[in-house]
């Protein structure tokens, strides 16, 4: 149980256009969402916690109007990369919680061009 | 705001040597305490939590953990390691209630046959 999934696992975009990436909880229902980036050699940045349903709370220092999240239901949360640029190529992770414990997806790798 | 830190960044072990990662956090309320692994190449994955009661808890693959409140410590152990043990090695911390989680900066273990 406690299956989390992430699509596209790995995506090549041209600076400038946006990236959707798709996170869902294959079968439990997710309080919560959270959406991460992980820089090579390094632990994980929090960037958002999403709750179903209402608007997402943004790490300080994340751009709320450059990661738009969006949290449709208990079981999918969407972070869309807005006009993406290099900096922004990393591997973004999401996990979803039940009440007490974060269960991760397997990340997804943007390249920005 | 609460930190969480892992002091052992690298640590290189023989198969059947004995295994402790150190975690240390900050935060003098009520925590709930995790320890997670991540393969080459694969996500993350939840080895061991604590949130009550017996300060030992074991987690899969003949991990456990000690909770020591006094030390503000949860270091993670294993008798004797293998191979397949080679990861990189995440504590996680949630205090104060909800289920968002503050990471330690990973634990890279090689275990070499």
């Amino acid at each position: 149980g406690a299956v989390v999934s992430q699509h596209p696992s790995w995506v090549i975009c041209k600076s400038g256009t946006s990236v959707k990436i798709e996170c869902r909880s294959l079968d439990f229902q997710a309080t919560t969402m959270f959406w991460y980036r992980q820089f090579p050699k390094q632990s994980l940045m929090l960037m958002a916690t999403s709750n179903e349903g209402s608007k997402a709370t943004y790490e300080q220092g994340v751009e709320k109007d450059k990661f738009l999240i969006n949290h449709a239901s208990l079981t999918l949360s969407t972070l869309t990369v807005t006009s993406a640029h290099p900096e922004d190529s990393s591997f973004y992770i999401c996990s979803a919680a039940d009440r007490e414990t974060q269960y991760f997806g397997p990340g997804t790798r943007l390249l920005v061009l | 705001a609460q930190s969480v830190s892992q002091h052992n960044h690298h640590v290189i072990l023989s198969e059947a040597a004995s295994l402790e990662l150190g975690c240390n956090y900050s935060y003098g309320g009520t925590v709930n305490l995790f320890w997670y692994v991540q393969y080459p190449g694969q996500h993350l994955q939840l080895l061991l939590k604590y949130f009550s009661g017996d300060p030992l808890v074991k987690g899969i693959k003949g991990f456990e953990a000690e909770f020591i409140k006094s030390k503000f410590s949860f270091n993670l152990r294993k008798p004797s390691v293998q191979w397949s043990d080679t990861a990189e090695y995440f504590c996680a911390v949630n205090a104060g209630g909800g289920n968002k989680l503050t990471f330690g900066t990973g634990t890279q273990l090689k275990v070499e046959l």
